[in-house]
């Protein structure tokens, strides 16, 4: 069945970088776009970006746009996340999520990575 | 920036009720919509896509309807499983927005 599953649980102090991986299986990777989400304690989904795992572009939210960096390798079948500078408000759990290339609907998605940013 | 707005934040109901939940989008979306489930500690689940259309594997229990601005999520007869929280989002543009929540909890 499509699964996607994501590295463990990370602590990272302020002003660091943390890179959480998403392992695809399942289903054609390079076929499907891949997503970034995450969810601050209590708070709504946010979404972060994506990236065509066929070519390779990425598109991100203007709010994270100088802090992250999605990436894919397509022989790992695995997709990633690098989020630098972190700060506590970035504490969250953090999911990638399976997308078409066309229209953005997320499913299925990983199981979540919790990061926690304190000093 | 468009943003979601979902109503009731909160709802409880029982085993069985039927229940309504809206989202209303700050412009229009044409049916760029779709709902999720979220069960506590768990990652969220797509219920339906384009408004309207039900996901593979889900229950036909879960409709949704809509265009525009408006939207809505009915669940005809809940069950034990559906007592999570339900987000809307929208796929029209990045960056692509989610609503607050609807928590439905257990009268």
């Amino acid at each position: 069945q499509v699964q996607l599953v994501q590295s463990g649980a990370e602590v990272k102090k302020p002003g660091a970088s943390v890179k959480v991986s998403c392992k695809a299986s399942g289903y054609n990777f390079t076929n499907y776009a891949l997503h970034w989400v995450r969810q601050a304690p209590g708070q709504r989904l946010e979404w972060m970006g994506w990236i065509n795992t066929d070519n390779g572009n990425t598109k991100y939210s203007q709010k994270f746009q100088d802090r992250v960096t999605i990436t894919r390798d397509t022989s790992a079948i695995t997709g990633y996340m690098d989020l630098r500078g972190l700060r506590s408000e970035d504490t969250a759990v953090y999911y990638c999520a399976r997308g078409t290339m066309i229209v953005n609907w997320f499913g299925p998605w990983g199981q979540g990575t919790l990061v926690t940013v304190s000093s | 920036d468009i943003q979601m707005t979902q109503s009731p934040s909160s709802l409880s109901a029982s085993v069985g009720d039927r229940v309504t939940i809206t989202c209303r989008a700050s412009q229009s979306i044409s049916s760029y919509l779709n709902w999720y489930r979220q069960n506590p500690g768990k990652a969220p689940e797509l219920l339906i896509y384009a408004a309207s259309s039900l996901q593979n594997g889900v229950s036909s229990r879960f409709t949704g309807s809509g265009s525009g601005t408006d939207f809505t999520l009915t669940i005809s007869s809940l069950q034990p499983e559906d007592f999570a929280t339900y987000y809307c989002q929208q796929s029209y543009s990045a960056p692509y927005s989610f609503g607050q929540g609807t928590k439905l909890e257990i009268k």
